[in-house]
Protein backbone atom coordinates (compact mmCIF):
# COMPACT_ATOMS: atom_id res chain seq x y z
CA UNK A 1 0.00 0.00 0.00
CA UNK A 2 1.44 3.64 -0.71
CA UNK A 3 1.98 5.08 2.79
CA UNK A 4 0.85 9.36 2.96
CA UNK A 5 2.52 10.97 5.23
CA UNK A 6 1.16 14.78 6.36
CA UNK A 7 2.89 17.46 8.27
CA UNK A 8 2.37 19.00 10.92
CA UNK A 9 0.16 16.75 12.56
CA UNK A 10 -1.23 19.83 14.63
CA UNK A 11 -1.10 23.57 13.46
CA UNK A 12 -2.04 26.53 16.00
CA UNK A 13 -3.01 29.61 13.93
CA UNK A 14 -5.59 32.73 14.42
CA UNK A 15 -8.04 33.81 11.91
CA UNK A 16 -6.72 35.41 8.55
CA UNK A 17 -3.12 33.30 9.08
CA UNK A 18 -1.97 31.58 5.74
CA UNK A 19 -1.61 28.00 7.01
CA UNK A 20 0.06 25.31 4.52
CA UNK A 21 -0.40 21.88 5.21
CA UNK A 22 2.05 19.15 3.35
CA UNK A 23 1.30 15.57 1.98
CA UNK A 24 3.83 13.01 1.41
CA UNK A 25 3.35 9.86 -0.36
CA UNK A 26 5.59 6.83 -0.24
CA UNK A 27 5.66 6.68 -4.35
CA UNK A 28 4.74 8.51 -6.94
CA UNK A 29 1.16 9.18 -7.27
CA UNK A 30 1.20 11.80 -10.28
CA UNK A 31 -1.34 14.15 -9.42
CA UNK A 32 -4.30 11.72 -7.77
CA UNK A 33 -4.24 13.24 -4.74
CA UNK A 34 -7.36 14.70 -2.71
CA UNK A 35 -7.85 16.81 0.10
CA UNK A 36 -10.42 16.30 2.86
CA UNK A 37 -11.75 18.72 5.67
CA UNK A 38 -13.54 16.97 8.55
CA UNK A 39 -15.28 18.82 11.60
CA UNK A 40 -15.68 16.41 14.68
CA UNK A 41 -18.84 14.52 14.56
CA UNK A 42 -19.11 15.10 10.69
CA UNK A 43 -18.45 13.09 7.63
CA UNK A 44 -15.22 14.36 5.60
CA UNK A 45 -16.01 16.51 2.97
CA UNK A 46 -14.12 17.23 -0.40
CA UNK A 47 -11.75 20.14 -1.18
CA UNK A 48 -9.78 19.44 -3.67
CA UNK A 49 -9.22 16.69 -6.11
CA UNK A 50 -6.84 15.88 -8.55
CA UNK A 51 -3.84 17.86 -6.46
CA UNK A 52 -4.93 21.59 -7.37
CA UNK A 53 -9.03 21.12 -8.58
CA UNK A 54 -11.18 23.04 -6.51
CA UNK A 55 -14.86 21.01 -5.78
CA UNK A 56 -17.91 23.06 -6.56
CA UNK A 57 -18.63 25.75 -3.95
CA UNK A 58 -15.99 25.38 -2.27
CA UNK A 59 -14.41 28.75 -1.08
CA UNK A 60 -11.18 29.99 -3.39
CA UNK A 61 -9.49 30.42 0.21
CA UNK A 62 -8.54 27.02 -0.29
CA UNK A 63 -5.56 25.69 -3.04
CA UNK A 64 -3.47 22.66 -3.37
CA UNK A 65 -0.31 22.30 -5.89
CA UNK A 66 2.00 19.28 -5.82
CA UNK A 67 2.71 16.09 -8.18
CA UNK A 68 4.68 13.13 -7.57
CA UNK A 69 4.88 12.60 -3.89
CA UNK A 70 5.11 16.19 -2.58
CA UNK A 71 1.56 17.58 -2.12
CA UNK A 72 0.39 20.82 -0.33
CA UNK A 73 -2.44 22.46 0.97
CA UNK A 74 -2.98 26.00 1.96
CA UNK A 75 -5.56 28.11 3.54
CA UNK A 76 -4.94 31.75 1.88
CA UNK A 77 -6.32 33.37 5.03
CA UNK A 78 -7.79 31.46 7.76
CA UNK A 79 -11.55 31.85 8.84
CA UNK A 80 -13.27 30.79 11.82
CA UNK A 81 -15.03 27.80 9.82
CA UNK A 82 -11.54 26.22 8.59
CA UNK A 83 -10.72 25.05 11.41
CA UNK A 84 -10.99 21.08 11.69
CA UNK A 85 -8.72 18.41 10.46
CA UNK A 86 -7.75 17.52 7.15
CA UNK A 87 -6.87 14.66 5.53
CA UNK A 88 -5.05 13.96 2.75
CA UNK A 89 -5.80 10.78 0.18
CA UNK A 90 -4.41 8.91 -2.93
CA UNK A 91 -6.25 8.07 -5.50
CA UNK A 92 -3.56 6.58 -8.03
CA UNK A 93 -4.29 2.95 -6.96
CA UNK A 94 -5.69 0.07 -4.85
CA UNK A 95 -6.47 0.28 -1.96
CA UNK A 96 -6.60 4.12 -1.79
CA UNK A 97 -5.22 5.18 1.41
CA UNK A 98 -5.28 8.45 3.89
CA UNK A 99 -2.65 10.59 5.80
CA UNK A 100 -3.06 10.36 9.47
CA UNK A 101 -4.66 14.06 9.32
CA UNK A 102 -3.29 17.51 10.46
CA UNK A 103 -5.12 19.40 12.99
CA UNK A 104 -5.81 23.12 12.18
CA UNK A 105 -6.60 24.68 15.94
CA UNK A 106 -7.41 28.05 17.35
CA UNK A 107 -4.20 30.11 18.26
CA UNK B 1 -28.50 16.50 -4.27
CA UNK B 2 -27.87 13.27 -3.40
CA UNK B 3 -27.95 12.01 -0.09
CA UNK B 4 -26.66 8.86 2.04
CA UNK B 5 -27.86 7.47 4.76
CA UNK B 6 -25.72 4.65 7.07
CA UNK B 7 -28.15 1.98 8.85
CA UNK B 8 -27.52 -1.02 11.04
CA UNK B 9 -27.04 -2.76 14.58
CA UNK B 10 -24.58 0.07 16.59
CA UNK B 11 -23.59 -3.06 18.46
CA UNK B 12 -22.07 -6.28 17.03
CA UNK B 13 -20.82 -9.35 19.28
CA UNK B 14 -17.36 -10.18 18.66
CA UNK B 15 -16.86 -13.19 16.03
CA UNK B 16 -20.53 -12.12 14.96
CA UNK B 17 -20.91 -10.11 11.45
CA UNK B 18 -21.65 -6.58 11.05
CA UNK B 19 -24.03 -5.63 8.75
CA UNK B 20 -24.74 -2.37 7.33
CA UNK B 21 -26.62 -0.66 4.85
CA UNK B 22 -26.74 2.87 2.82
CA UNK B 23 -29.65 4.43 1.45
CA UNK B 24 -29.35 6.40 -1.63
CA UNK B 25 -31.49 9.33 -1.88
CA UNK B 26 -32.36 12.32 -4.51
CA UNK B 27 -31.39 10.31 -7.57
CA UNK B 28 -31.31 6.72 -8.88
CA UNK B 29 -28.27 4.43 -7.31
CA UNK B 30 -27.96 3.27 -11.10
CA UNK B 31 -27.56 6.60 -12.71
CA UNK B 32 -24.41 7.88 -13.91
CA UNK B 33 -21.25 5.80 -13.60
CA UNK B 34 -20.60 5.96 -10.21
CA UNK B 35 -18.81 3.65 -7.62
CA UNK B 36 -20.48 3.50 -3.91
CA UNK B 37 -17.88 2.84 -1.25
CA UNK B 38 -17.64 2.15 2.66
CA UNK B 39 -14.90 4.15 4.82
CA UNK B 40 -14.49 3.80 8.39
CA UNK B 41 -12.74 5.53 11.10
CA UNK B 42 -12.01 4.59 14.89
CA UNK B 43 -12.65 6.94 17.31
CA UNK B 44 -10.05 9.32 17.38
CA UNK B 45 -7.96 8.21 14.72
CA UNK B 46 -7.86 8.16 10.46
CA UNK B 47 -9.69 6.92 7.86
CA UNK B 48 -9.65 3.28 6.38
CA UNK B 49 -11.01 2.65 3.02
CA UNK B 50 -12.90 -0.41 2.92
CA UNK B 51 -13.96 -1.29 -0.64
CA UNK B 52 -16.84 0.13 -3.43
CA UNK B 53 -19.35 -1.56 -5.67
CA UNK B 54 -20.64 -0.64 -8.66
CA UNK B 55 -24.23 -1.10 -9.69
CA UNK B 56 -23.33 -3.76 -11.90
CA UNK B 57 -22.29 -5.73 -9.06
CA UNK B 58 -18.34 -5.26 -9.61
CA UNK B 59 -16.31 -4.92 -6.53
CA UNK B 60 -13.17 -3.56 -5.32
CA UNK B 61 -12.20 -4.51 -1.35
CA UNK B 62 -9.07 -3.57 0.66
CA UNK B 63 -6.63 -6.43 0.72
CA UNK B 64 -6.73 -5.71 4.65
CA UNK B 65 -9.55 -7.00 5.02
CA UNK B 66 -9.12 -9.95 3.30
CA UNK B 67 -11.70 -12.17 2.70
CA UNK B 68 -13.84 -10.63 5.71
CA UNK B 69 -15.69 -8.18 3.58
CA UNK B 70 -18.43 -8.35 0.77
CA UNK B 71 -20.37 -5.64 -0.53
CA UNK B 72 -24.11 -5.95 -2.45
CA UNK B 73 -25.94 -3.74 -3.94
CA UNK B 74 -30.01 -3.78 -4.71
CA UNK B 75 -31.27 -1.36 -6.89
CA UNK B 76 -34.75 -1.52 -6.70
CA UNK B 77 -34.45 -0.33 -3.39
CA UNK B 78 -31.84 2.66 -3.69
CA UNK B 79 -29.26 0.52 -1.62
CA UNK B 80 -25.81 -1.06 -1.32
CA UNK B 81 -24.40 -2.84 1.73
CA UNK B 82 -21.49 -4.04 3.98
CA UNK B 83 -21.18 -7.15 5.16
CA UNK B 84 -17.98 -7.81 7.29
CA UNK B 85 -17.44 -10.87 9.52
CA UNK B 86 -15.72 -12.16 12.22
CA UNK B 87 -15.25 -8.72 13.90
CA UNK B 88 -13.10 -7.81 16.77
CA UNK B 89 -12.60 -5.05 19.19
CA UNK B 90 -10.63 -3.89 16.36
CA UNK B 91 -13.56 -3.22 14.02
CA UNK B 92 -15.28 -0.76 16.16
CA UNK B 93 -15.12 2.51 14.47
CA UNK B 94 -18.02 5.10 12.57
CA UNK B 95 -18.74 3.42 9.30
CA UNK B 96 -19.32 5.65 6.33
CA UNK B 97 -21.06 5.14 2.67
CA UNK B 98 -20.04 6.97 0.08
CA UNK B 99 -20.54 7.88 -3.68
CA UNK B 100 -16.78 8.01 -5.58
CA UNK B 101 -16.70 8.81 -9.19
CA UNK B 102 -13.83 6.78 -9.65
CA UNK B 103 -11.71 6.31 -6.21
CA UNK B 104 -12.43 9.60 -4.74
CA UNK B 105 -15.49 9.95 -2.64
CA UNK B 106 -17.46 13.34 -2.94
CA UNK B 107 -20.69 12.62 -1.33
CA UNK B 108 -20.48 11.01 1.78
CA UNK B 109 -23.18 9.53 4.56
CA UNK B 110 -23.22 11.22 8.57
CA UNK B 111 -21.42 7.98 9.81
CA UNK B 112 -23.10 5.19 11.88
CA UNK B 113 -21.38 4.21 15.00
CA UNK B 114 -20.64 0.31 15.34
CA UNK B 115 -19.24 -1.06 18.67
CA UNK B 116 -17.83 -4.43 18.74
CA UNK B 117 -18.34 -5.41 22.67
CA UNK B 118 -19.56 -8.61 24.22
Amino acid sequence: DIQMTQSPSSVSASVGDRVTITCRASQGINSWLTWYQQKPGKAPKLLIYAASSLQSGVPSRFSGSGSGTDFTLTISSLQPEDFATYYCQQANSFPPTFGQGTKVEIK
Amino acid sequence: QVQLQESGPGLVKPSQTLSLTCTVSGGSISSGSYYWSWIRQPAGKGLEWLGRIYTSGSTNYNPSLKSRVTMSVDTSKNQFSLKLNSVTAADTAVYYCARAADITPDYWGQGTLVTVSS
